[in-house]
């Protein structure tokens, strides 16, 4: 069965410092991994995935098979990052999104 | 910029009553989802839905679950009777591809309060 694991509920950083958002999984196959967040009173949005190897709004993740994980990370934070974020896996052939249980990064002016 | 829209957006209702929320995908979408969220809990997959067939489902989507497409817009999950357990925000949300690195967009959600 596939989990993934967010191991910290809540994340507080000063604007303009570094954020890492730590996500990892269990997946004896090849995954597909995303990031989605969802800002306060706004649907949840994809923010990036791991296919398309981009930059949005600041932020990058990496797919590390080694280690099973696909942190966020941001070098300088802004305080419009506040939000919650989700990181999510996909099997490959299939349509069904597992999450792990999201962080809420606050953003500290 | 097309969305998913969900109706209603706060369902309250009595435990073992029926219920039914709606979903209208984008519109050239063709696979649909529904998910859910128990306060405090994770993002769980109930259902996918493509070609007027579940795809797959999850061990949540029990016999007292169901799913349609009445029409060429509306997406329903109906409840047979509801328990209270089945408090929840409920997600529905929609996709262009069967890609599995495909995204997936998301409604607003409806939260159901089952008293």
């Amino acid at each position: 069965a596939q989990r993934v694991t967010q191991p910290e509920k809540l994340l507080s950083v000063f604007k303009g410092a570094p954020v890492e958002l730590k996500c990892n999984y269990s997946y004896s196959g090849s995954p597909e991994l995303f990031w989605y967040v969802q800002y306060s009173r706004q649907r949840l949005q994809l923010l990036l995935r791991h296919i398309s190897r981009e930059s949005i709004k600041g932020f990058t993740a990496d797919l590390n098979k080694g280690e099973t994980s696909f942190h966020l990370k941001k070098p300088f934070a802004q305080e419009e990052d506040s939000a919650m974020y989700y990181c999510a896996l996909n099997r490959q052939g299939a349509q069904k999104l597992v999450f792990g249980q999201g962080t809420r990064l606050t953003i500290n002016p | 910029e097309p969305e998913v829209t969900q109706t209603p957006s706060h369902q309250v209702t009595q435990m073992g009553q029926e219920v039914i929320l709606r979903c209208v995908p984008i519109s050239n979408h063709l696979y649909f989802y529904w998910y859910r969220q128990i306060l405090g809990q994770k993002v769980e997959f109930l259902v996918s839905f493509y070609n007027n067939e579940i795809s797959e489902k999850s061990e949540i989507f029990d016999d007292q679950f169901s799913v349609e497409r009445p029409d060429g817009s509306n997406f329903t999950l109906k409840i047979r009777s509801t328990k209270l357990e089945d408090s929840a925000m409920y997600f529905c949300a929609s996709s262009g591809s069967e890609d599995s690195y495909n995204e997936q967009f998301f409604g607003p959600g409806t939260r159901l309060t089952v008293l």
